[in-house]
């Protein structure tokens, strides 16, 4: 009865290539997120979705790009892996986007590009 | 001056004794505040929100300073499994702008 899970939780691949991770909440939440944390350990929201809609959108490059084809999934797709996207993904939910409303974490998705 | 700010540590308490840390935030509009923790490895949990008049849960206290622009966290009678990092998060209002810190790192020894 896990509450966000995630999927894969290692991810290892070399650098050019194409990867997808995943992302379900059984929380009944409307309110995604993927966050990224470096090896300096902070904590960088990329994206979040709003009942299925892109509401945050940092300065991420292109190559990563978010799909919800509904409120209870967010997958990140990022195309042209380089070392330097080598971090732990996490995905997250709320009750909304509004003050007040805690998140709710996956447990990541180590990804690793050599 | 970064939007939220932590000492990073690492604390090193015995077991038993009384932590605190503060946490500073940059954005006086900031309207809710969280204390998360973070075991090595794992994904962070929310440990506590911080309400205006200060709150308790169990050997927790969390205390909320506008004037000054921080929070604070106590544990009292620290436990082993207290050791983990302690992020201190901020929210200013919408989603993008919650705002994580870079945690304190806390070592209870036996």
């Amino acid at each position: 009865d896990t509450a966000v899970s995630q999927t894969p939780k290692y991810l290892v691949t070399q650098m050019g290539n194409d990867k997808s991770i995943k992302c379900e909440q059984n929380l009944g939440h409307d309110t995604m997120y993927w966050y990224k944390q470096d090896s300096k350990k902070f904590l960088k929201i990329m994206f979040s979705y709003n009942n299925k809609e892109l509401i945050i959108n940092e300065t991420v490059p292109d190559r990563f790009s978010p799909k919800s084809p509904d409120k209870a999934h967010l997958n990140l797709h990022i195309n042209s892996l380089e070392l330097g996207d080598s971090a732990v993904y996490f995905c997250a939910s709320s009750t909304g986007p509004d003050v007040g409303s805690p998140l709710h974490f996956g447990n990541g998705t180590r990804l690793t590009v050599t | 001056r970064k939007e939220v700010e932590q000492d990073p540590g690492p604390f090193n308490v015995p077991e038993g004794a009384t932590v605190a840390f503060n946490c500073t935030y940059s954005n006086s509009a900031s309207q809710s505040f969280f204390w998360y923790r973070q075991d090595c490895r794992k994904e962070p949990k929310l440990l506590m929100s911080v309400y205006s008049s200060g709150n308790e849960d169990g050997r927790f206290t969390a205390q909320l300073n506008r004037a000054s622009q921080y929070i604070s966290l106590l544990i009292r009678d620290s436990k082993l499994s207290d050791s983990a990092t302690y992020l201190c998060v901020v929210n200013g209002g919408s989603a993008s702008k919650i705002i994580f810190g870079s945690g304190t790192r806390l070592s209870i020894r036996p």
